[in-house]
């Protein structure tokens, strides 16, 4: 069966730290991938996506950035955290027909 | 950007209650879903409705999809104190997607025993 597997499931870092959060999903091949951003527990605003190795599509202009290293692997990073980056990251794969599977979530504070 | 629209924010009833939750969206779909999350923790999906279908159920679940209106609304019936979670609308837009979903702000959905 797949699973979704992300880590850490807390996270306090500096203001000015370098960040990185990684997804790994298994029992799949060739997913699409995504990282999401929610703030205060309310609506999820969708960062990046991949399609495949090495493609990676931003949706919003910020700070962070992401990387494909490997078909089941997504990692989210940045060179220097801002405070306005702190906020609840998913990962999430997607099955076409049944939606999406979610990861854990990594609650990020920064300080 | 979020596109989806839910009402109301925040839903309290008493267990064996009825919840209806609505959803409205911009353009046009291909598939509209609904997910929960309980506190602090990943979302889980429940149920997809496409957008030639009009009514779903899934137990206690029951979604109905008005594509010229372009809304949604969820109905949980006989609820349970395990029921209270946050609850989510998300839109499959229609053509090329990547199947990049755009979600609903939620309703926070309190049930009391």
């Amino acid at each position: 069966s797949q699973t979704i597997h992300q880590w850490p499931a807390t996270l306090v870092q500096p203001v000015g730290s370098p960040l990185s959060l990684e997804c790994t999903v298994e029992g799949t091949s060739n997913p699409n991938l995504y990282w999401y951003r929610q703030a205060a527990g309310r609506g999820l605003q969708l960062l990046f996506y991949s399609v495949g190795i090495g493609q990676i599509s931003s949706e919003v202009p910020q700070n962070l950035s992401a990387s494909r290293p490997q078909d089941r692997q997504f990692i989210l990073s940045s060179k220097k955290l801002l405070l306005s980056d702190s906020g609840f990251y998913l990962c999430a794969w997607n099955e076409q027909h049944y939606g999406y599977t979610f990861g854990s979530g990594t609650r990020l504070t920064v300080v | 950007s979020q596109q989806g629209e839910e009402d109301p924010q925040a839903l309290s009833i008493q267990e064996g209650e009825n919840a209806t939750m609505n959803c409205s969206y911009k353009t046009s779909i291909n598939n509209l879903q609904w997910y929960r999350q309980n506190s602090g923790r990943g979302l889980v999906h429940l149920i997809l409705i496409r957008s030639n279908e009009r009514e779903k159920h899934s137990g206690r679940l029951r979604v109905t999809l008005d594509t010229s209106k372009k809304s949604s609304s969820l109905l949980i019936t006989a609820s349970r104190a395990a029921d209270t979670a946050s609850y989510f609308c998300a839109s499959l837009a229609g053509g090329t997607s990547y199947g990049k979903l755009t979600f609903g702000q939620g309703t926070i959905l309190t049930v009391h025993p």
